[in-house]
Parts: structure tokens; C-alpha cells; sequence
């Protein structure tokens, strides 16, 4: 079975520095890997997949298959970053669109 | 477009009680999901269907029921309420099943409380 560890349930940082969210994963084939987010009162969305190796709002998040990880990073964070993301992880094939989440990570950025 | 519509937001039950959670979307998605958050923990797949009339259990199915019956709506029920049901539920759905390639769209989450 596959599991998703999001180690850190806080992390703060102030306004400009950089940030990164840590994601680990455990599952034996191809997984794809996502970002979710969650902003105050808001629904949560999806920020960036792997297999699209995209920047979004200034995110990157490389999957490092040796060490199974999905580490999310930006160079400078803005306050409006402050949110809670969550690390998901997709079996592919006939697991259709179902995720398996990670605990998630409250991100504060300090002005 | 409304997108992920859940009803309701908030609810309090007794222990014993059953209620249905209401979820419906507009966006003619085949794939729906039934997530459930505790606190501090990620979210757990209940339920899903990939279309009208399919449904199969997720990671966590114990206690809840669901139906899909159009397209549009997919419902999950709790039956004989428990402590154990207290958390954020949410209802997600997704054109095609194809996570790599498609956006999954949330609800805004269903808060319940069993006493």
C-alpha cells in the first residue's frame, strides 16, 4: 500500500526567505505525485503535479525517485503564501483519480 | 459554474442517528470521491464512483453508504452514527479518472460531530 509523510505540521518562515515543504512517499511502481493547498476559507486546489514540471505561483517540486521524495520550494516567500498544503500521491493505472494524502503542513510566512 | 457543491456545512448528531451528506456538482464529471479529514491527519478515501450507477469503497468505507444514481449527485450516508464519524468530509470530482492529466475539484468540506 502506498503512504504519503509530510513531516513537519508547522513551519514558519519570515517574508523573502526560502521555503520548502518536505513530502516523502513509500510505493513500489510509478506514482504521480501532486501539491494541494488550502488558503483560508477556501476549497482546496491543486497547486502543481509532477508530471507536469511546472512553476506555480513561484512553487517548484521535483520528484527525486532515489529518495522517494516530492520536497515543495520556493525561493522567496510572500504572505500570501500562508496556507495549508498537502502532498498526494496517485498509484496510476486503475487507481483512477483516488489520492493517497499526506497529513499536510501549516505554512506561515511572517511579515 | 457552481463546481462541488456540499450540503451541509455544518452538523451535529447523536450517536445512534443517521444523516445523509449531500454532494453534487455541475461540471458533468464521470469520477466522484468521499474523503474524510481527522484532525491532524491527511484525508482517507470513503467511497468513489467513476460513473452513474458504479460505486466501489475506498481506504475507509466502514459505517457509510453512498449511491449514484445521475451523473450529477452523490450522496453518502451514515448510518447508526458514531464517535468515530466526527470529522471533515469532503466531496471531490474529476472529469476522467485520469489524475495526471485532470484537475480533481473539491467541495468546501462538511463539518460533523457526533455526541
Amino acid at each position: 500500500a502506498q503512504r504519503v509523510t509530510q513531516p513537519e505540521k508547522l513551519l514558519s518562515v519570515f517574508k523573502g526567505a526560502p521555503v520548502e515543504l518536505k513530502c516523502n512517499y513509500s510505493y513500489s511502481g510509478s506514482p504521480e505525485l501532486f501539491w494541494y493547498v488550502q488558503y483560508s476559507r477556501q476549497r482546496l486546489q491543486l497547486l502543481l503535479r509532477h508530471i507536469s514540471r511546472e512553476s506555480i505561483k513561484g512553487f517548484t517540486a521535483d520528484l527525486n525517485k532515489g529518495e522517494t521524495s516530492f520536497h515543495l520550494k520556493k525561493p522567496f516567500a510572500q504572505e500570501e503564501d500562508s496556507a495549508m498544503y498537502y502532498c498526494a500521491l496517485n498509484a496510476g493505472g486503475t487507481s483512477y483519480g483516488k489520492l493517497t494524502f499526506g497529513q499536510g503542513t501549516i505554512l506561515t510566512v511572517h511579515p | 459554474n457552481a463546481g462541488v457543491t456540499q450540503t451541509p456545512k455544518f452538523r451535529i448528531l447523536k450517536i445512534g442517528q443517521s444523516m445523509t451528506l449531500q454532494c453534487t456538482q455541475d461540471m458533468n464529471h464521470n469520477y466522484m470521491y468521499w474523503y474524510r479529514q481527522d484532525p491532524g491527519m491527511g484525508l482517507k478515501l470513503i467511497y468513489y464512483s467513476v460513473g452513474a450507477g458504479i460505486t466501489d469503497k475506498g481506504e475507509v468505507p466502514n459505517g457509510y453508504n453512498v449511491s449514484r444514481s445521475t451523473t450529477e449527485d452523490f450522496p453518502l450516508r451514515l448510518e447508526l452514527a458514531a464517535p468515530s464519524q466526527t470529522s471533515v468530509y469532503f466531496c471531490a470530482s474529476e472529469l476522467d479518472g485520469t489524475a495526471s492529466g485532470n484537475t480533481i475539484y473539491f467541495g468546501e468540506g462538511s463539518w460533523l460531530t457526533v455526541v
